[in-house]
């Protein structure tokens, strides 16, 4: 069964400080991974990422894959309290496009 | 990306009675589907919905309780059929527009509440 692992579960930050959430994944015909936000119902697309090593960068997030290990970060700097939400790592394992989710990193940014 | 409207946004049911939620994109989408999010859990996928023939069920999930339709490339249906309290779940309908490189885009959601 495929699998998808996150962590940490949630998460309690300061306004400024860097965060790294993980995700590990075991599947048996991996074709990406995909990170996710939700704020409130409809998780908004981060990043989906296809090859090791390359990270994808969009302003204060960063997401790296590594597929030797089976896991990729999600890095967030410089946090901001619009970025409290649930923090979701997903897997395409190519079966017809569906996709596995992880359980979430709840991430709270307090001032 | 595909901009997806889904309705209603959040409803409150009572027990053994049936709620349809509606789902539409803006644009033709090669695939849809249909995911659930109970309280404090991850993303399920229920099934994918086939155009113009019956959707392909995940594990768990059967066509009596959750009957889907997808008349047409840009629409679907899910149907949440004699509700419990423990169908009390967001409902997400989900597309994407190409291949299984393309990335998967999410519609507005749907709050249930079955007492």
């Amino acid at each position: 069964e495929d699998k998808v692992v996150q962590s940490p579960l949630s998460l309690v930050v300061h306004e400024g400080d860097t965060v790294t959430l993980n995700c590990s994944y075991e599947v048996t015909n991996f074709r990406s991974l995909l990170w996710y936000k939700q704020e409130k119902k409809a998780p908004t697309f981060l990043f989906m990422l296809t090859s090791s090593g390359i990270e994808k960068k969009s302003g204060r997030l960063s997401s790296i894959l590594d597929k030797k290990e089976l896991f990729s970060i999600l890095n967030i700097t410089a946090t901001q309290t619009g970025d409290s939400a649930i923090y979701l790592c997903a897997v395409n394992t190519g079966t017809a496009s569906k996709l596995t989710f992880g359980t979430g990193t709840r991430l709270q940014v307090t001032l | 990306s595909a901009v997806i409207s889904q309705k209603p946004s959040r409803d409150i049911c009572q027990r053994g009675t049936s709620l349809t939620i509606q789902c539409q994109v803006d644009s033709q989408v090669t695939m849809m589907f249909w995911y659930r999010q109970q309280p404090g859990q991850s993303l399920t996928l229920i099934a994918t919905a086939n155009q113009g023939s019956e959707a392909t069920y995940e594990s768990g999930f059967v066509i009596d309780k959750f009957p889907i339709s997808r008349p047409n490339l840009t629409f679907s249906t899910l149907t949440v059929s004699n509700m419990s309290p423990e169908d009390s779940s967001i409902y997400l309908c989900s597309a994407i527009r190409g291949g299984a490189s393309e990335k998967l885009f999410f519609g507005s959601g749907t709050q249930l509440s079955v007492l």
